[in-house]
């Protein structure tokens, strides 16, 4: 159960886009269609903003999107706004049935 | 709306136990997995361990397994975590998730957390 890998941080400015990568095995990313991202605001409840790769819940922005190839998904956040800035997880189902995180990504508004 | 609850967190000291639980509402708990993740500090999220919507699958982390047991009832709306055998590197702020669907590995709702130090 070795964690997905993640990028430590990311920056971008406003209005640009960005993506953040996450890298993970055959048993875990690249074996199943099961890769959620979640934005996390220190202190508070983590949101599911990615689930199954590419599907948004109700409620959160076209902003997000999400893709995988192979064993690495990607989260992309296209015209980047100050309230994006969190920390970014991406999880994903594996093969022991069980859930794996990423080290998680600190996105930087510029 | 939906909401969720921890309770139980503390200072503990190392090889005690404890037990957290999770207060559910605003939807048909039944119909849903659960999870506990968690967050050292300083540190990412780290799944626990998650708990089918009958519970009749429980599935753990490495780190936890043979520890940690969860455990849900259905008729109160809750789910707990019974926490052995408690290590310094167990501390943590610990989440209770409800899982999207009836066994989904993803989360879409999330509590705000309790903390649990493990600490002589």
């Amino acid at each position: 159960q070795s964690a997905l890998t993640q990028p430590a941080s990311v920056s971008g400015s406003p209005g640009q886009s960005i993506a953040i990568s996450c890298t993970g095995t055959s048993s875990d990313v690249g074996g199943y269609n099961y890769v959620s991202w979640y934005q996390h605001h220190p202190g508070k409840a983590p949101k599911l903003i990615i689930y199954d790769v590419s599907n948004r819940p109700s409620g959160v922005s076209n902003r997000f999107s999400g893709s995988k190839s192979g064993n690495t998904a990607s989260l992309t956040i296209s015209g980047l706004q100050a309230e994006d800035e969190a920390d970014y997880y991406c999880g994903s189902y594996t093969s022991s049935s069980t859930q794996v995180f990423g080290g998680g990504t600190k996105l930087t508004v510029l | 709306q939906v909401q969720l609850v921890e309770s139980g967190g503390g200072v503990v000291q190392p090889g005690k136990s404890l037990r957290l639980s999770c207060a559910a509402s605003g939807f048909t708990f039944r119909s849903h997995g659960m999870h506990w993740v968690r967050q050292a500090p300083g540190k990412g999220l780290e799944w626990v361990a998650v708990i089918w919507y009958d519970g009749g699958n429980k599935y753990y982390a490495d780190s936890v397994k043979g520890r940690f047991t969860i455990s849900r009832d259905n008729s109160k709306n809750t789910v707990d975590l019974q926490m052995n055998s408690l290590r310094a590197e167990d501390t943590a702020v610990y989440y209770c998730a409800r899982g999207r669907t009836r066994h989904s590995s993803d989360s879409d709702y999330w509590g705000q957390g309790t903390l649990v130090t493990v600490s002589s």
